[in-house]
């Protein structure tokens, strides 16, 4: 089945710098690969999503890339803001048919003012 | 849209109980997956409805069981309740089957003492 390995599993900036969450994973056919924000006590978040036929995507102040051949993908935030501290956790999809997500471990992310 | 709801939110049960767990997915959306979420190994998929049917499964023990109802509704049970099935359980619903944005419910808190 599928593996997703997250890094790294804490991450502290100051405000304003930009961090970098990344992700690999292990099935050549996954091709869906979502991002989550979960902040303390909240749900996950639907922050961005990519599909394999797309190498990069932006929303603001945040980008995530893909890498098919390397079976990595990335999460970028630039200008980071206190509001940004949360776990972030990437996921991945074949394409089986089914909606099953394989989540990596998640990154707690600290934007210090 | 409302969003995904989840009931109870918050349940304490001993050991050797069961437990049922409720999920009402966004208006319109057909499929039901549900996920445990725990410090130590993160968010974990338990398994997928869609139009009433189990579609996929993941590596959980056959005490974890669920059911989709017609109008999309899931419920999820665990009999014989152990400690280590203290968690968070989170239920996500999407539009369509397959690889696409999932939204997250906010959860139900089991604590199994």
């Amino acid at each position: 089945g599928e593996n997703v390995e997250q890094h790294p599993s804490t991450l502290s900036v100051q405000e304003g710098d930009s961090a970098v969450i990344k992700c690999t994973y292990s099935d050549s056919a996954s091709n869906y690969f979502p991002w989550y924000k979960q902040e303390l006590g909240k749900r996950p978040q639907l922050i961005i999503d990519i599909r394999s036929n797309v190498g990069e995507k932006k929303d603001q102040r945040i980008a995530v890339t893909l890498n098919k051949t390397a079976k990595h993908f990335s999460l970028h935030i630039t200008e980071t803001q206190p509001e940004d501290s949360a776990v972030y956790f990437c996921a991945a999809s074949d394409n089986s048919g089914y909606s099953t997500l394989t989540f990596g471990k998640g990154t707690m992310l600290l934007v210090s003012p | 849209k409302a969003g995904v709801t989840q009931t109870p939110r918050y349940l304490i049960k001993t050991r050797g109980q069961q437990v049922t767990l409720s999920c009402s997915p966004i208006s319109g959306h057909r499929s039901v997956s549900w996920y445990q979420q725990t410090p130590g190994q993160g968010l974990q998929f338990l398994f997928e409805y869609f139009s009433e049917t189990q579609r996929n499964k993941g590596n959980f023990p056959g005490r974890f069981s669920g059911r989709q109802f017609s109008n999309s509704r899931s419920e999820m049970n665990v009999s014989t309740l152990e400690l280590g099935d203290s968690a968070l359980y989170l239920c996500a619903s999407s539009q369509q089957q397959g690889p696409y944005e999932q939204y997250f419910g906010p959860g139900t808190r089991l604590t199994v003492t």
